[in-house]
């Protein structure tokens, strides 16, 4: 199955700086990606999407990156509020079962 | 759209008693998930279903766990006996075949095991 890390397990950003949480995936057959933002006390609500034939998408203030040849995918955030703090997942799948990384806790700092 | 709905939203008991947890999904999805969350293992899913059949439950952890979906808006997860390592939030997801894999989770429910 997919094998899907993080590469820290906390960030810790200033409020207005842009925040990048990094992705790693194994199987390369995976062909659609999804970040979902966990707030406290809350379940995982889908931030952004991407599908393996893009290398790019942009949301509101988050953007999605997709690089295949080294199998790794971020999320940025431009002008981090404290209201994005939250651990955040990456999945990957393709057959309606994604597979979920372990989380990264963004702390945003005012 | 009231989104996943799941109940109780926090259980405390003892070992060796019976826990039922509820969930239901969105109108109209088809796929039905449960997934188990703890600092050690993190996200873990333990069943899906499709049209309300168990499609693989091989991340249930022992025969203590079960579940079922008797109709297409209601799940349970049964928990019988309970341990007190089956502390943690469990939370139950659907989504709709053919659009994405996206999953709309509900707020869950925190399990503690005395």
């Amino acid at each position: 199955g997919e094998n899907v890390g993080l590469h820290l397990p906390t960030l810790s950003v200033q409020e207005g700086d842009n925040s990048i949480i990094n992705c790693a995936y194994s199987n390369s057959a995976s062909d659609y990606f999804i970040w979902y933002k966990q707030e406290s006390g809350k379940g995982p609500q889908f931030i952004i999407d991407i599908r393996s034939n893009m290398d790019k998408r942009q949301g509101q203030r988050v953007t999605v990156l997709l690089n295949k040849t080294v199998k790794h995918l971020s999320l940025q955030i431009a002008a981090t509020q404290p209201g994005d703090s939250a651990v955040y997942f990456c999945a990957g799948g393709g057959s309606y079962i994604p597979t979920f990384g372990r989380g990264t806790s963004l702390i945003v700092h005012p | 759209d009231a989104g996943v709905i799941q109940s109780p939203r926090h259980e405390v008991t003892e070992m060796g008693q019976e826990v039922t947890l509820r969930c239901k999904p969105i109108s109209g999805h088809d796929y039905l998930f449960w997934y188990r969350q703890t600092m050690m293992r993190g996200l873990e899913l333990l069943i899906y279903f499709n049209n309300n059949v168990p499609i693989d439950d091989s991340g249930m952890p022992e025969d203590r766990f079960s579940a079922k979906m008797p109709n297409a808006s209601f799940s349970t997860l049964k928990i019988q006996p309970s341990e007190p390592r089956d502390s943690a939030v469990y939370f139950c997801a659907s989504n709709l075949a053919g659009e994405t894999d996206t999953q709309y989770f509900g707020p869950g429910t925190r399990l503690t095991v005395l």
